[in-house]
This record gives structure tokens, C-alpha cells and sequence, in this order.
């Protein structure tokens, strides 16, 4: 079966750094999103990785590693409002979303 | 740009009734889009895979007869729940896949509708 687990919640101060980890197994690779999502609203795109690596994209960034089936991102100099979930999702051989379940993230000033 | 939309963006009705909810892509023509049903504190659901010009496709599980997709043209898809009862109450959120944006797959999330069956 495809399965994508992240950790439920983690807390964190603000001003600091946080790693949110993921790890997956699916049929098939295309890809890996993560999305940010405050409470009641809809997913926002974040960041795509189908090369093993980091992207960095200000202060956000991302890895990734096939080969472990593995990937985290990394939030550096968190704020308030990065509380948030934050979703691990794999595109498999059908070009399908696989999603995990979410990290939610609470910031502590 | 590459901006979706969703109406309305909430709805109370009453058990028995059918809603529709539609997803617009704004400045982008999309083929391919796809509803989604999240509940309180859990992740995305894909519900079905609309592909405009044909049939949707569903996932296992969701009942093609309750949930009735149309994508009738490229940027519009409506998602109509028949004879609603109280556990369809969820946030539905479509996305949409730009046709012209190569090999990202990226999707671009509608803000959402929350559906409240009484």
C-alpha cells in the first residue's frame, strides 16, 4: 500500500528552527509538494522536489532523498504565523497526490 | 496569477437537499481538477479526479451517485451533493492542474466551501 508519515505536532519558539520530517512509500514517484494550511482554510503551495537535494526558497526549504524515501522541511526564523499544518504529498505513477496527515506546528513566543 | 475560486464558500442546508459548489480557474485553463473532503483535525480526502469533456473519476469508496461532478468546460468543474444528510458536513476544497505548466503538477487549491447539513 502507499503510505506518507509525518510526525502529528510539534511545537517550537519563535525565532527558531524547526524540521518537519517525512518519509514515504508509494507506487511510484513524481514528486514530492509540501503544502502550508491554517485552520480552516485551504493548502498553499509551498515547495516541489522530484531531484534528491535542498531547495531553499527564503525562509523556507526543503529536501529531499528517493533513495531513502525520505524528505523534510525546514523553517528558519519562525514567526507567529507559521503555526500551521503542514503537508507531506507524494505524486505516485498515476501523477496522483498521495497526502500525509498533516504536522501541526505551534509557536511559542 | 494561476488563482482559483470556489462559491460559495459556505452553505448550510437542510438534510434531503442537494447543493452545488463550483470551482473556477481563473487565469489558467485546467483539464484536470479535483475535489477534495477534509474533516475537523484530519488531511485531505481525495474525493474524484474530473477531467473536462468526460466522466470524473472516483475514489474507492465515494458514491458517484451522491457526489455528482460535472467539468463541462476548461475551468469550470461543479461538485453537486444529492440528498445531503448530516455526515456530509465537511470543508470541500477543489484544485486545479495547469494545463500549460509542464512538469510541475503543481496544484492550485480553491479556498474551500464548509458544508453544514442541519
Amino acid at each position: 500500500g502507499q503510505n506518507i508519515d509525518q510526525p502529528t505536532e510539534m511545537t517550537a519558539t519563535e525565532g527558531a528552527i524547526v524540521q518537519i520530517n517525512c518519509t514515504y512509500q508509494t507506487s511510484g514517484f513524481n514528486g514530492l509538494f509540501w503544502y502550508q494550511q491554517h485552520a480552516g482554510e485551504a493548502p498553499t503551495f509551498l515547495s516541489y522536489n522530484v531531484l534528491d537535494g535542498l531547495e531553499e526558497k527564503g525562509r523556507f526549504s526543503s529536501f529531499l532523498s528517493r533513495s531513502k524515501g525520505y524528505s523534510y522541511l525546514l523553517l528558519k526564523e519562525l514567526q507567529m504565523k507559521d503555526s500551521a499544518s503542514y503537508l507531506c504529498a507524494v505524486m505516485d505513477s498515476n501523477y496522483q497526490l498521495i497526502w500525509g496527515a498533516g504536522t501541526k506546528l505551534i509557536i511559542k513566543p | 496569477g494561476a488563482v482559483v475560486s470556489q462559491h460559495p464558500s459556505w452553505v448550510i442546508c437542510k438534510s434531503g437537499t442537494s447543493v452545488k459548489i463550483e470551482c473556477r480557474s481563473l487565469d489558467f485553463q485546467a483539464t484536470t481538477m479535483f475535489w477534495y473532503r477534509q474533516f475537523p483535525k484530519q488531511s485531505l480526502m481525495l474525493m474524484a479526479t474530473s477531467n473536462e469533456g468526460s466522466k470524473a473519476t472516483y475514489e474507492q469508496g465515494v458514491e458517484k451517485d451522491k457526489f455528482l461532478i460535472n467539468h463541462a468546460s476548461l475551468t469550470l468543474s461543479t461538485l453537486t451533493v444529492t440528498s445531503a444528510h448530516p455526515e456530509d458536513s465537511s470543508f470541500y476544497i477543489c484544485s486545479a492542474r495547469d494545463q500549460l505548466a509542464g512538469d510541475t503538477y503543481e496544484q492550485y487549491f480553491g479556498p474551500g466551501t464548509r458544508l453544514t447539513v442541519t
